[in-house]
């Protein structure tokens, strides 16, 4: 049973470049979060993904979308990349809007460098 | 808007007990207290949850105050394997997870 896979695992880009990030959600999962976490913190709510719409959203700007996908898959993008959006992107995948116990289970990152 | 408050780091000598402690006062009746640890950067690793009862796994304790707004995470007999950083976070009702800034546990031998 394959976990949560992120991908890219690693990547350089420029500013005012844009970027899109992966998740595949654990199976059996149809509720995706976003998470960021720069160096030395912990990770902070971007946004989070059901039935194909947006839920729940951070303090992030509008720079920072999303989309989900029919077979619970989700992407973040985001636009006009600053220097300080350089982080690890966490993906976290769990079972339902109403269940409001059970575990969350995170992907291993992907690290954005931005130049 | 971090709904936890943990000190920075701990040390704590291999093969004794790591109490890890965490301030939530501002946690609403029905949310959830969630311990996940991370190590390199990886993405976190749960190791448990719970709403008022103390619970127990393989892995650690979580003893929760009665009044809920502080717990502790209790590692039995930590080993080098067990440094890293370890978040307490509350999950609200529409399933956010709020973390804080961690405590970085370092087991020495």
């Amino acid at each position: 049973d394959a976990g949560v896979t992120q991908s890219p695992t690693h990547l350089i880009k420029t500013r005012g470049q844009q970027v899109t990030l992966r998740c595949s959600p654990k199976s059996g999962h149809d509720t995706v979060s976003w998470y960021q976490q720069a160096l030395g913190q912990g990770p902070q709510f971007i946004f989070q993904y059901y039935e194909e719409e947006e839920r729940q959203r951070g303090n992030f700007p509008d720079r920072f979308s999303g989309h989900q996908f029919p077979n619970y898959s989700s992407e973040l993008n985001v636009n006009a990349l600053l220097l300080g959006d350089s982080a690890l992107y966490l993906c976290a995948t769990h079972l339902g809007q109403g269940a409001r116990s059970g575990e969350l289970f995170f992907g291993e990152g992907s690290r954005l460098t931005v130049l | 808007d971090a709904k936890t408050t943990q000190p920075p780091s701990m040390d704590c000598a291999e093969g004794r007990a790591a109490n890890l402690p965490c301030n939530h006062s501002t946690i609403s009746g029905n949310e959830y207290v969630y311990w996940y640890r991370q190590i390199h950067s990886q993405g976190p690793q749960y190791i448990i949850h719970g709403l008022k009862n103390n619970e127990t796994n393989e892995m650690a304790s979580l003893i929760i105050t009665e009044d809920r707004k502080s717990s502790t995470l209790i590692l039995p007999h930590a080993t080098l394997r067990d440094t890293a950083v370890y978040y307490c976070i509350v999950r609200d009702n529409f399933n956010k997870f709020y973390f804080g800034s961690g405590t970085k546990l370092n087991v020495k031998p």
